[in-house]
């Protein structure tokens, strides 16, 4: 049982590199999440897709942006990295939608990302 | 806007000794859903439950115990008799409603350490 996979595991990039974290699931869920945690502030989302072929900007949206290719994929892109983008990312599905809140994500395993 | 607050940073108990991790949160929705998540050292996050604001009853799982107070916006977390597998950081979250979908609200998570 995959769940959701999200790679790569580990990446290191030089202050404006670009890059794309790819994220996938297999649980036929509506809801896909892109989350950054950073020390003592837990997660912090920051781009969402509510379904297929909708997107829209969480808490934290700035330096990011985001694609739902498919009901099972949702890439986060860095377009010119900065040290602030620091973090660990994780991606998160869920079945749920604007009327059902009561549904847990699933998460990913994580991205470590370090940008120097 | 929704908060959640985990008050405790960090907890140190030895083996055996039971444990109350805090969780207060804010929200002005009348229905809403209070999760709380398991990070262990490996990083992935894992669901432990899920309580609607509905089901003020408390909870036992084995080892694990919630006490939901509506009247005091809490939804604490007990483990008895901890053990060393029991070490991690612990995020207690809330549900809110998006545009689109649904947001997890993360508290900044206790890190819990038991010592053997």
């Amino acid at each position: 049982n995959a769940g959701v996979t999200q790679t790569p595991k580990f990446q290191v990039l030089k202050t404006g590199q670009s890059m794309t974290l790819q994220c996938a699931q297999d649980m036929n869920h509506n809801s896909m999440y892109w989350y950054r945690q950073d020390p003592g502030m837990g997660l912090r989302l920051i781009y969402y897709s509510a379904s297929e072929g909708t997107t829209d900007k969480g808490e934290v949206p700035n330096g990011y942006n985001v694609s739902r290719l498919n009901k099972r994929e949702f890439s986060l892109r860095l377009e010119s990295a900065a040290p602030s983008q620091t973090s660990v990312y994780f991606c998160a599905s869920s079945e749920a939608d604007r009327v059902s809140l009561n549904t847990e994500a699933f998460f990913g395993q994580g991205t470590r990302l370090t940008v120097v | 806007a929704q908060k959640v607050t985990q008050a405790q940073t960090e907890i140190s108990v030895v083996e055996k000794e039971d444990v109350t991790l805090d969780c207060v949160y804010e929200t002005r929705d009348t229905t809403y859903y209070l999760f709380w998540y398991k990070q262990p050292p490996s990083g992935e996050l894992v669901f432990l439950i899920r309580r609607n604001s509905f089901d003020e009853q408390n909870e036992i799982s084995g080892r694990y115990s919630w006490n939901f107070q509506k009247s005091t916006s809490s939804f604490n977390f007990t483990i008895t008799a901890s053990q060393v597998v029991d070490s991690a950081v612990y995020f207690c979250a809330l549900s809110e409603a998006l545009n689109y979908g649904q947001n997890f609200v993360f508290g900044p998570g206790t890190r819990l350490s038991v010592l053997p």
